[in-house]
């Protein structure tokens, strides 16, 4: 079945450095990937997203990866800050017809002051 | 702020009691999703609507249900509550289009006693 997956749960980071979330997705069918951003206490933000037609995507100190021979997708942030601090989402969008996202477990951003 | 509201933001029950969550999609976004998150868990898919249709459904139990109203708001009803279904209900809505990011309400946490 398709899966969305994290390769690590949590990540401890400097403040000011770099920080690089990755993920892992296995439906080769999907065509459209988001990450999204939860603070404590509020629901998942978006954040940025990359279409499979594109192997790179750059935000505001975010940059969005994606490999789709592997079918690994990661997530770059440029001078980590205390408030980059929450757990981080891949989320994949199938083709289909109709819009069904499918959430990887999340990996919580910890960054060291 | 999203612009998805969420109510209540917390409901304390029983066992066996029977609740309603409701959510106020953001305007002129036609698709609601709900979805569980227990503690420390990633994001379960439950249901999906569409201009008042079902669209997709995910692991949602039999003692759940969901609807979306002509106005677009839907609710999500729990029956038969057990102390599992604890966990933290969300609300997003979206365009429906792939390539719509979903936009989240703050949740409503549920806790089961």
């Amino acid at each position: 079945g398709e899966s969305v997956g994290l390769h690590l749960p949590t990540l401890s980071v400097q403040e000011g450095d770099n920080s690089i979330i990755n993920c892992a997705y296995s439906n080769s069918a999907s065509d459209y990937f988001i990450w999204y951003k939860q603070e404590s206490g509020k629901g998942p933000q978006f954040i940025i997203d990359i279409r499979s037609n594109m192997d790179k995507r750059q935000g505001q100190r975010v940059t969005v990866l994606l490999n789709k021979t592997v079918k690994h997708l990661s997530l770059q942030i440029a001078a980590t800050q205390p408030g980059d601090s929450a757990v981080y989402f891949c989320a994949e969008n199938s083709r289909g017809g109709y819009q069904k996202v499918t959430f990887g477990t999340g990996t919580k951003l910890q960054v060291i002051p | 702020d999203s612009g998805v509201t969420q109510t209540p933001k917390h409901l304390i029950t029983a066992t066996g009691q029977r609740v309603t969550l409701r959510c106020s999609p953001r305007s002129g976004d036609l698709s609601v999703y709900w979805y569980q998150q227990s503690l420390d868990q990633g994001l379960q898919f439950l249901i999906q609507y569409y201009n008042g249709e079902e669209r997709a459904k995910g692991n949602i139990l039999e003692r759940f249900s969901a609807q979306q109203f002509p106005d677009l708001h839907s609710e999500l009803n729990l029956s038969s509550l057990e102390l599992g279904d604890s966990a933290l209900y969300f609300c997003a809505s979206s365009e429906g289009q792939v390539g719509s990011p979903l936009h989240f309400g703050n949740g409503t946490r549920l806790t089961v006693t």
